[in-house]
């Protein structure tokens, strides 16, 4: 069975500070997926990773496949990134996506 | 581009009647659309997977003649709550694998479904 295990569960921060969640998974994978979950329940995808490293603005994801781990990072975090960030695996041979718990963040002003 | 409308976004009924969720590919063809739950504090759950023009794969526990989904063309996916009873309360959300030259999947915006 694929586990998707993300820490921290929570976390809170002042504005500005550099942020970091991390994710684990048990299978191999075809692939990983950073996904952005607002308030209201909406889902945004903010990366697709099967290896290495993506940087989109402020956003940087990066993958270790042989440790099956990957990493959400967050610089000069606002209050505006404050949402819920899901990690997401395409296990190999398989159609949908296994999710993590998702890691609720507060960006404090 | 790749985008999916999900309608509603929000619906209260009551126990015993049926619901019906739609997904539109806006710009797309989707010729594959999954369909997820989640509960309060909980993970996303695949629930289904829906092919345009055959019958839709459900995961283990989920029951298809409750969660009766349709997918007859390429760019509308329904997901019905039939009988629905408050234990189906949740968010169900859908997803497109984005079309070709796209990686990845779009998401719907999710509907929010209270029985009551």
């Amino acid at each position: 069975k694929n586990e998707v295990e993300q820490s921290p569960q929570n976390l809170t921060a002042q504005e500005g500070e550099f942020i970091t969640i991390n994710c684990s998974y048990s299978v191999g994978i075809s692939a990983l997926h950073w996904l952005q979950q607002h308030p209201g329940g909406g889902i945004v995808s903010l990366f697709m990773l099967s290896s290495g490293k993506k940087k989109h603005g402020r956003f940087i994801a990066t993958i270790n496949i042989q440790e099956k781990h990957s990493s959400l990072h967050i610089t000069a975090s606002h209050p505006r990134d404050s949402a819920v960030y899901i990690c997401a695996v395409r296990a190999g041979g398989a159609d949908g996506l296994t999710f993590g718990k998702g890691t609720h963040l507060i960006i404090q002003p | 581009g790749a985008v999916v409308s999900q309608h509603p976004s929000w619906v209260i009924c009551k126990s015993g009647t049926s619901v019906k969720i739609e997904c539109r590919s806006l710009d797309f063809q989707a010729t594959t659309m999954f369909w997820y739950r989640q509960f309060p504090k909980q993970s996303l759950m695949l629930m289904a997977t829906s092919n345009e023009g055959s019958k839709a794969t459900y995961e283990q526990g989920v029951e298809k003649d409750k969660f009766l989904i349709n997918h007859a063309s390429l760019t509308l996916s329904t997901l019905t709550v039939t009988s629905a009873h408050p234990e189906d309360s949740s968010f169900y959300i859908c997803s497109a694998r984005r079309p070709p030259g796209h990686r990845g999947y779009t998401f719907g915006s999710g509907t929010r479904l209270t029985v009551v």
